[in-house]
């Protein structure tokens, strides 16, 4: 049972356009929602989080949106870069197991020239 | 400033082989993780250790092992390696997850 859900497997974005990827869970007790970023043969790294009293959080040009009534986030990257290309990953934990991070399948973006 | 250290880098095992999977962080993180990642699947959670001296079962545990060491290795062990534990193992340390650089594992 995909506690966290990200449906899009590829997304192909234009250098200087946006991308949106976006995740969806089912546990209503996850509070805690994080993204990661994946190169090939490198370990995944933390990019942006957001915790459930808020419904945005932006960081440089990557900003995190919480809608938790309809249990989905997103992450938008503005404007998407070469550099961005890469797998990402969104992740979530409940506030009574802070430690028990659960991720989604990814989503492999690929930003073209 | 290394991180999260995960050693080996690469390894086969045949069928039926043990091994166990090392991992040291500099952090001074109370919780440790252990994830795999397959294809399609995400990554998943093996075992995580909230502090020293305590484990837990995450998604995937049948067929591993886990010991917390002390606060800084958590290690990851295989008693009997089946082709199914074929993956890309990741170490992970902190609230926010900063992971070591993976281990290549393949059961042949």
């Amino acid at each position: 049972d995909q506690q966290v859900k990200q449906n899009s497997p590829s997304l192909s974005v234009q250098e200087g356009r946006i991308s949106i990827l976006n995740c969806d869970y089912t546990n209503s007790m996850f509070d805690y929602f994080l993204w990661y970023k994946k190169y090939p043969a490198e370990g995944p790294t933390f990019l942006i989080s957001i915790s459930s009293i808020k419904d945005k959080n932006e960081d440089g040009r990557f900003t995190v949106f919480l809608n938790k009534s309809a249990k989905h986030l997103s992450l938008h990257i503005v404007p998407s870069q070469p550099g961005d290309s890469a797998v990402y990953f969104c992740a979530a934990s409940a506030a009574y197991n802070t430690d028990k991070l659960i991720f989604g399948t990814g989503t492999r973006l690929q930003v073209f020239p | 400033n290394a991180g999260v250290t995960q050693t080996p880098k690469f390894q086969v095992l045949k069928t039926g082989q043990s091994m166990t999977l090392q991992c040291a962080q500099d952090m001074n993180h109370n919780s440790m993780y252990w994830y795999r990642q397959d294809p399609g699947m995400g990554l998943r959670l093996i075992y995580y250790s909230a502090s020293e001296g305590t484990t837990d079962k995450g998604e995937v545990p049948n067929g591993y092992n886990v010991s917390r060491l002390n606060k800084r290795e958590f290690s990851l062990r295989l008693e009997s390696a089946a082709p199914s534990q074929t993956s890309v193992y990741f170490c992970a340390s902190g609230y926010e997850a900063f992971f070591g650089q993976g281990t290549r594992l393949t059961v042949v």
